[in-house]
């Protein structure tokens, strides 16, 4: 079974402030994508990464796959409440499509 | 962009009541559709998977007569819960895509948040 962990689980911040997320396994995945949450809404998804090392960024958002695409980072410049949800990591695996979805980590960003 | 509705958004029911939930693509055909469940707070956990005109692919440890999955056609795939108690109250959540190539994004509807009385 692979598994995704997230860390940190739950981050309170202040506008402005920066932050970093990180999503590990131990499996290696052929994708790993990055999705936001609001409560009672799918997943939105934001980037997906498919070459180790590759980095993408989208605004203020900097995502990265690690090198073994085991792992990956979502780095987030100058929090805006905007920012505010849940973010999910999910990795691709195997011929058929599915995805794991990792732990999730809710941030929350104040005024 | 590639859009997917669920209907209905909410529903709240009796104990023993089946529950059929419908998750469409509405401007692309979807080979397989993803059915997930999720707990108040908590990450997503895939059910099911369903290609069209195939029977659905389980998840260890979802039961398939509790939780039944039909994909007749490109554009929908429905999930009835059947005989729902209390412990299936939960958030389910479709996705769809298109094709078989990896590396594709989910398409997701908006859920359904199901309760149980």
């Amino acid at each position: 079974t692979q598994l995704l962990e997230q860390s940190p689980q739950f981050l309170s911040i202040q506008e402005g402030e920066n932050l970093t997320v990180y999503c590990n396994s131990s499996s290696v995945f052929s994708s790993l994508q990055w999705y936001r949450q609001e409560p009672g809404e799918g997943p939105v998804l934001l980037v997906t990464v498919v070459t180790g090392g590759e980095v993408k960024k989208l605004k203020r958002l900097t995502f990265q796959f690690g090198d073994a695409r085991k792992d990956s980072s979502l780095h987030i410049t100058a929090a805006q409440p905007g920012d505010t949800g849940l973010y999910l990591c999910a990795g691709e695996y195997g011929t058929a499509s599915k995805l794991t979805f990792g732990t999730g980590t809710r941030l929350q960003v104040t005024l | 962009g590639a859009v997917v509705s669920q209907h209905p958004s909410r529903v709240i029911c009796k104990s023993g009541t089946s529950v059929k939930i419908e998750c469409r693509s509405l401007d692309f055909q979807a080979t397989t559709m993803f059915w997930y469940r999720q707990f108040p707070k908590k990450s997503l956990m895939l059910m099911a998977t369903s290609n069209e005109g195939s029977k659905a692919t389980y998840e260890q440890g979802v039961e398939k007569d509790k939780f039944l999955i039909n994909h007749a056609s490109l554009t929908l795939s429905t999930l009835t819960v059947t005989s729902a108690h209390p412990e299936d109250s939960s958030f389910y959540i479709c996705s769809a895509i298109t094709g078989s190539r990896l590396n594709q994004p989910q398409h997701f509807g908006d859920g359904t948040r199901l309760s149980i009385l």
